[in-house]
């Protein structure tokens, strides 16, 4: 089984400056995909982004950011130029590679704030 | 540009009522999921269909039921309503597998209360 930890329940910053948010995933499983999702007071899921484990460049959308460690099992979120818009709750989840599996895990979730 | 329509957006029900939770989509995807979200907590998934006339059960099954009729339409029934399956409950869609970079298109979610 999977699991997902975000260590980090609540965060705050600055706007315009950046933040990281962490995530750190126990699996067995040797290719899999990784994401974060952005849920603002609207309750709204948004895809943040994605990265697949066998890929060693970290994924980057524009002031987002992921700094992924295979080894360490390590997937933090870095959010550069804060925003007030970047407010929400940030979800970290998995899901294993291969045609059968279609279950995302999810951690807690992070709540930030961006102060003005 | 609807995408993920739920419906109601909140309900209270008492112990050992029924009810069902609504959700269309009209971005032709094959793939529609139901979650829920429990305070402090991420999503779990509770049932998935890979398209019209087929369903699987996900993590948290029990207490639920689904059906998948048509392509657009994936909708949620609690049988007898307990105070644990209080939740908000989110609908989402996807062109493709979780896997690929085709996203989850997500409802704006269900509070359902039960009493």
């Amino acid at each position: 089984a999977q699991t997902v930890t975000q260590s980090q329940p609540e965060m705050s910053v600055q706007e315009a400056e950046t933040v990281t948010l962490s995530c750190t995933y126990d699996t067995s499983e040797s290719n899999y995909y990784l994401f974060w999702y952005k849920q603002p007071p609207s309750r709204q899921m948004i895809l943040v982004i994605r990265q697949e484990a066998y890929k060693q460049q970290n994924a980057t959308e524009n002031r987002f950011s992921v700094n992924f460690q295979k080894a360490a099992k390590s997937f933090s979120l870095k959010i550069s130029d804060s925003q007030l818009g970047d407010t929400a709750m940030y979800f970290c989840a998995f899901t294993p590679s291969g045609a059968g599996s279609y279950q995302l895990t999810f951690g807690k979730g992070t709540k930030l704030s961006v102060i003005p | 540009n609807a995408g993920v329509t739920q419906t109601p957006k909140f309900r209270i029900l008492k112990i050992g009522q029924s009810m069902t939770l609504q959700c269309t989509q009209d971005m032709n995807h094959n793939y529609m999921y139901w979650y829920r979200q429990d305070p402090g907590m991420g999503l779990k998934l509770i049932y998935y269909s890979v398209g019209a006339g087929i369903t699987d059960k996900g993590e948290v099954p029990n207490g639920y039921n689904v059906s998948r009729s048509t392509t657009e339409d994936f909708p949620l029934r609690l049988e007898l309503a307990a105070p644990s399956q209080t939740s908000v409950y989110f609908c989402a869609s996807s062109y493709a597998h979780v896997t690929t970079d085709q996203p989850q298109h997500f409802g704006d979610g269900t509070r359902l209360s039960i009493l």
